[in-house]
């Protein structure tokens, strides 16, 4: 069974700077992962997704992540941050090509200092 | 394209009181979904349908039934609702074989 840990509930980061959301995953095979955005009061949408090409992958609106599979890690990351980043981020998997069925994690909701 | 449509919004029900969440979509997506988002639990799947008249039970899915009465709509209903099951209920879509899931504005839902 796979499975996804987001550490952090609520990340708080000033805006301009560095944003980084933690997501660790369980898988036996190899997994595909995702990063999912909800701005408040909205339904989810895809930020990015790693699906086995390339291990950074760039997403909407400045974010990206690397999947590294020696520290089972695809964290989220945003050089600088904006007001309107402000949202509650969850990280997903689904172990296999094919296998529509994703598993979330509990989330992150981020805040922008301003 | 509206994507995925939820019909209610928001919704009160009594504990007791039966209701069904309906959920639209019209991007020809074959695999349609149900989770219920609580605070601090992410969100969880409830069920699923892979195609129009099958249905296959998620992690949650005590208290629910499914109806996928057509390719377009997936149904989910509470025949007696419990405090237990207040939350929101997302509706999801993806194309077969691809992982990338569209989803709904949301349905939110308190039992009193």
């Amino acid at each position: 069974a796979q499975s996804v840990t987001q550490l952090g509930s609520h990340v708080s980061v000033s805006e301009g700077a560095l944003v980084l959301l933690r997501c660790n995953y369980s898988s036996s095979v190899p997994p595909y992962l995702f990063w999912y955005v909800q701005y408040p009061n909205q339904g989810l949408q895809l930020l990015l997704k790693y699906t086995s090409a390339a291990t950074l992958v760039k997403g909407i609106n400045g974010f990206e992540a690397e999947f590294k599979k020696s520290e089972t890690s695809f964290h989220l990351t945003k050089p600088s941050a904006h007001m309107s980043d402000a949202a509650e981020y969850f990280c997903a998997v689904s172990p296999h090509f094919g296998n529509e069925k994703l598993t979330f994690g509990t989330g992150t909701r981020l805040t922008i200092i301003p | 394209n509206a994507g995925v449509t939820q019909t209610p919004k928001f919704q009160v029900l009594k504990t007791g009181q039966s209701m069904t969440l309906q959920c639209a979509q019209d991007m020809n997506h074959n695999s349609m979904y149900w989770y219920r988002q609580d605070p601090g639990m992410g969100l969880r799947l409830i069920y699923y349908s892979a195609s129009e008249g099958t249905t296959d039970k998620g992690e949650v899915p005590n208290g629910y039934n499914v109806s996928r009465l057509n390719k377009r709509e997936f149904s989910l209903r509470l025949e007696s609702a419990a405090p237990s099951q207040t939350s929101v209920y997302f509706c999801a879509s993806s194309k077969s074989g691809e992982e990338t899931q569209y989803f709904g504005p949301g349905t939110r839902l308190l039992v009193l």
